[in-house]
């Protein structure tokens, strides 16, 4: 099956630094998410991205498709930006599965 | 607007004991899944659901069964607990037909002794 990669897995900020956080794959994909899971364990959709470039606010995502790669920036980085980063991958042979990376951990220091 | 719904949010089950988890979406959403989440590890697929009655397994399918019996409600069963499923439980609703991105449940956390 696809093998959804993400660096680094762990990421330590001091409050306002910028950050980047990569997600490769191993296939081609339907569509690609970024997610957000904060402290106390909720789930948040950032992103869909299977393509190009989307900015909201202090975030921004590009997919480049072809390369089988993603980006997630952060920029401005609050403590309120802890928590776990996914990425996650719908494959093109995939029957509407979507399949998670294990995530980048950040902790954002005040 | 509740968006997806999950219950309950904690149990805790002796090895051998049934139970079934419940999700329910009031988006209208076509699409519903059930994930897992281990301590520090990402999420595993374990079964999901493109359309009222229909189901399919994920990555991770074994000791679980799952029924979409209305579009909106989407339950996870286990049959006969097991240590090794306690863990956090995770449903997810998309829309089929234009905008992908999932809504997440709040999970449920089980644990098995």
């Amino acid at each position: 099956g696809i093998q959804v990669e993400q660096s680094p897995p762990d990421l330590i900020l001091q409050e306002g630094a910028n950050s980047t956080l990569r997600c490769n794959f191993s296939d081609s994909v339907n569509n690609l998410q970024w997610f957000h899971q904060n402290p106390w364990g909720q789930l948040i959709n950032l992103f869909y991205i299977p393509s190009g470039t989307k900015q909201n606010g202090r975030l921004s995502a590009t997919t480049v498709a072809t390369e089988r790669y993603s980006l997630l920036y952060i920029s401005s980085s609050q403590t309120t930006d802890s928590g776990v980063y996914f990425c996650a991958v719908e494959p093109y042979t995939g029957g509407f599965k979507t399949i998670f990376g294990a995530g980048t951990r950040l902790f954002v220091k005040a | 607007n509740a968006g997806v719904t999950q219950t309950p949010k904690f149990r805790v089950l002796k090895t051998g004991q049934s139970m079934t988890l419940l999700c329910a979406q009031d988006m209208n959403h076509e699409y519903m899944y059930w994930y897992r989440q281990d301590p520090g590890m990402g999420l595993r697929l374990i079964h999901y659901s493109v359309g009222e009655g229909t189901t399919a397994k994920g990555e991770v399918p074994d000791g679980y069964n799952v029924s979409r019996l209305k579009k909106q409600n989407f339950l996870l069963g286990l049959e006969s607990a097991a240590p090794s499923q306690t863990s956090v439980y995770f449903c997810a609703s998309r829309d089929g037909t234009g905008n992908y991105g999932y809504t997440f449940g709040s999970g449920t956390r089980l644990t098995v002794v």
